[in-house]
């Protein structure tokens, strides 16, 4: 079973920040948080992962709550091709990984 | 460097027949995974190989089989095809190691599999 909680669908104005939460209360301590998003029934895009600390790459940036419990991945700057579901896992030092509903994103122009 | 490759990209069967899926990882990757995309279920893991060992294995019934080769190739097959078995089957490869920190799993774009 999924081991996250992430609202069904959003929506964000091209060129605004776009700001997906991600509820992972049951988290471990050897556990990550990976971000993955997935465009028109393609394979999954790996976008960012951390562990408690912030991250930021060309893509995105991750907040890590201090107690782990719930993050936010944050576009800076949405633009249309990025409308996709985005999905929020967590996962131990093994390779499977439980993908839950995700979050239909959609960007309006 | 190259992604994940997987073949065939579209397939139709009908019930009963068998299928076999093929996925060729990233250059050094050890680790192969594989997921059945439906809309009704989703993601769903099927099973992972690394050294050509199957680790871990999801809630799927034994038609679903898989192996992986000493070049970390794998292979997935579907026995006795159903209807239901209609999916985007999804291969992710990961450098597998366990205990090494974050394991960033890269996917290939799947196979699409009609039974009728």
């Amino acid at each position: 079973d999924a081991k996250t909680t992430q609202p069904t669908s959003m929506d964000c104005a091209e060129g605004r920040a776009a700001n997906l939460p991600c509820n992972h209360s049951t988290i471990s301590g050897n556990e990550y948080v990976y971000w993955y998003r997935q465009i028109h029934s393609q394979g999954p895009q790996y976008i960012i992962h951390g562990l408690k600390n912030n991250e930021t790459n060309e893509m995105a940036s991750l907040i890590i709550t201090e107690d782990r419990k719930s993050s936010t991945l944050i576009l800076p700057h949405a633009t249309l091709r990025d409308t996709a579901v985005y999905y929020c896992i967590v996962s131990g030092t093994g390779n499977q990984f439980y993908f839950g509903t995700g979050t239909s994103l959609t960007v309006i122009p | 460097k190259a992604g994940v490759t997987q073949t065939p990209r579209y397939l139709i069967k009908t019930r009963g027949q068998q299928v076999t899926l093929s996925c060729s990882p990233i250059s050094g990757h050890r680790s192969v995974s594989w997921y059945q995309q439906t809309p009704g279920q989703g993601l769903q893991f099927l099973f992972e190989y690394f050294s050509e060992t199957q680790r871990n294995k999801g809630n799927f019934p034994g038609r679903f089989s898989g192996r992986q080769f000493s070049n970390s190739r794998s292979e997935m097959n579907v026995s006795t095809l159903e209807l239901g078995d209609s999916a985007l089957y999804l291969c992710a490869s990961g450098p597998g190691g366990l205990g090494v920190g974050a394991n960033v799993l890269t996917f290939g774009a799947g196979s699409r599999l009609t039974v009728l």
